[in-house]
């Protein structure tokens, strides 16, 4: 029962290195996102998949870029880290019932310090 | 915009309270409504769902209702242990139905011995 599986669990970066974050999901779910969790801000999301090939922006996208070429993966680019992206970051998958409920599981997060 | 808002921001209880969290959200559209629990470094693990046919769903001494009319959530914990401090977050789905959750901010929970 592997769920949601990101890695690395811990990065350290230095200014201006470029490195992906890596998600992938073995439930077959249509829907992927990440957010990022920071004190005080809680959680927010930087970008969100609705299925293969579709991709869009959250509430903090700046910064990043995604890319969904299959259901199961959705790796989180960050194309000059910066100190400000030190966060913990966060994948989810979810999946729509016929009823219209949705549920969401979440990978255990990569702890990313930028410095 | 969507909002989820929770109250309070902390709580700390001696051993064997009861308790409840509160959960409020502003679309009363939403289908349904997800608790879930964060250790400290650790991820988030999903407690219960309320779908959008219940008004609650209950897992062993944790009870959550949902009441969309009013557009509050509570999370009852019975017999509260030292093991259930964690934070608690709820999270309400956008209603564009992309998989996108809203977040309150949570509750920090400290159940003292």
């Amino acid at each position: 029962n592997a769920g949601v599986t990101q890695t690395p669990k811990f990065q350290v970066l230095k200014t201006g290195q470029s490195m992906t974050l890596q998600c992938a999901q073995d439930m077959n779910h249509e829907y992927m996102s990440w957010y990022r969790q920071d004190p005080g801000m809680g959680l927010r999301l930087i970008h969100y998949s609705v299925g293969a090939g579709i991709t869009d922006q959250g509430e903090v996208p700046n910064g990043y870029n995604v890319s969904r070429s299959t259901t199961e993966d959705f790796p989180l680019r960050l194309l000059s880290a910066a100190p400000s992206q030190t966060s913990v970051y966060f994948c989810a998958s979810s999946y729509r019932s016929v009823a219209g409920d949705t549920e969401a599981f979440f990978g255990q997060g990569t702890r990313l310090t930028v410095v | 915009k969507q909002e989820v808002t929770q109250i309070p921001a902390a709580l700390s209880v001696p051993e064997g309270e009861n308790l409840v969290l509160n959960c409020s959200f502003t679309d009363s559209a939403i289908y349904n409504l997800q608790w879930f629990r964060q250790d400290p470094g650790k991820g988030l693990t999903s407690l219960l769902l309320i779908q959008s046919s219940q008004r609650e769903q209950t897992s062993g001494r944790l009870n959550a209702s949902l009441d969309k009319s009013s557009g509050r959530s509570t999370l009852y914990i019975a017999a509260s242990q030292p093991g259930d401090s964690a934070t608690y977050l709820c999270a309400a789905p956008s209603i564009s139905n992309t998989g996108k959750l809203i977040f309150g901010q949570g509750t920090t929970l400290q159940v003292k011995p």
